[in-house]
């Protein structure tokens, strides 16, 4: 069984606000990853990272930003949150190059922005 | 553009019968196809890999087929649970890039009934 762990599982909360989403494995993985889920829809990649002091941004353009200082830890920070960012945030890790390792999702912080 | 169709969007079945999801993608160059099961409020849970030699890959209840010739897999769910319901995700990987890019399908909600 997969130990990613993601906080808070929900946050209802105003705009404007500063917002980070924690997100935290256990499993030593060197890569990890954000995803922005919208009901009914499929995963999109916002941020991804290869180790500590690496980042990238993903497929879809996000406003959030991500820092990973530690192997272990991965948040998430939005500034000034809007409505628009309300949505579920996945988070995974995996291990080695590639696509041939699976990846390990934790369950997701589901965001409303009021 | 590479993208991956699954259908059904949804499906309901009763309990005891046997089910069968479609996927279609048009990724190149493929690495590998996953399937991932996605409770209510949880994250993705990988449930079969498979690589471009493989066509049958088997996983308790669950058997998943790839043809990479029609670009075409789907996942037979035998005897069906109560458990089972949930929305299965197909997922692409390509070789075209260091990080093994994912490609996500929508997903098709499966709803199983007593």
């Amino acid at each position: 069984e997969a130990d990613i762990y993601q906080t808070p599982r929900y946050l209802v909360i105003g705009t404007g606000k500063k917002i980070t989403l924690e997100c935290s494995q256990t499993m030593g993985h060197d890569k990890m990853y954000w995803y922005q889920q919208d009901p009914g829809m499929e995963l999109h990649l916002i941020h991804y990272s290869y180790g500590v002091n690496s980042t990238e941004k993903g497929d879809l353009s996000s406003e959030s930003t991500v820092s990973r200082i530690r192997t272990e830890h991965f948040p998430l920070t939005l500034e000034s949150a809007r409505p628009s960012h309300t949505s579920q945030y996945l988070c995974a890790s995996s291990e080695g190059q590639g696509g041939n390792q699976p990846q390990h999702f934790g369950d997701g912080t589901r965001l409303s922005i009021l | 553009k590479n993208q991956v169709e699954q259908s059904p969007q949804s499906l309901i079945i009763l309990e005891g019968k046997n089910c069968t999801l479609q996927c279609n993608y048009t990724v190149s160059p493929f690495s590998n196809l996953r399937w991932y099961k996605q409770d209510t409020g949880r994250g993705p849970v990988s449930l079969t890999i498979m690589t471009f030699s493989e066509n049958t890959k088997s996983n308790g209840r669950y058997t998943a087929t790839l043809d990479a010739d029609t670009k075409q897999s789907s996942l037979h769910i035998t005897a069906s649970q109560l458990s089972d319901s949930a929305s299965y995700i197909c997922v692409v990987s390509d070789r075209g890039s260091t990080l093994g890019r994912l490609y996500f399908g929508r997903g098709t909600q499966l709803t199983v009934w007593p």
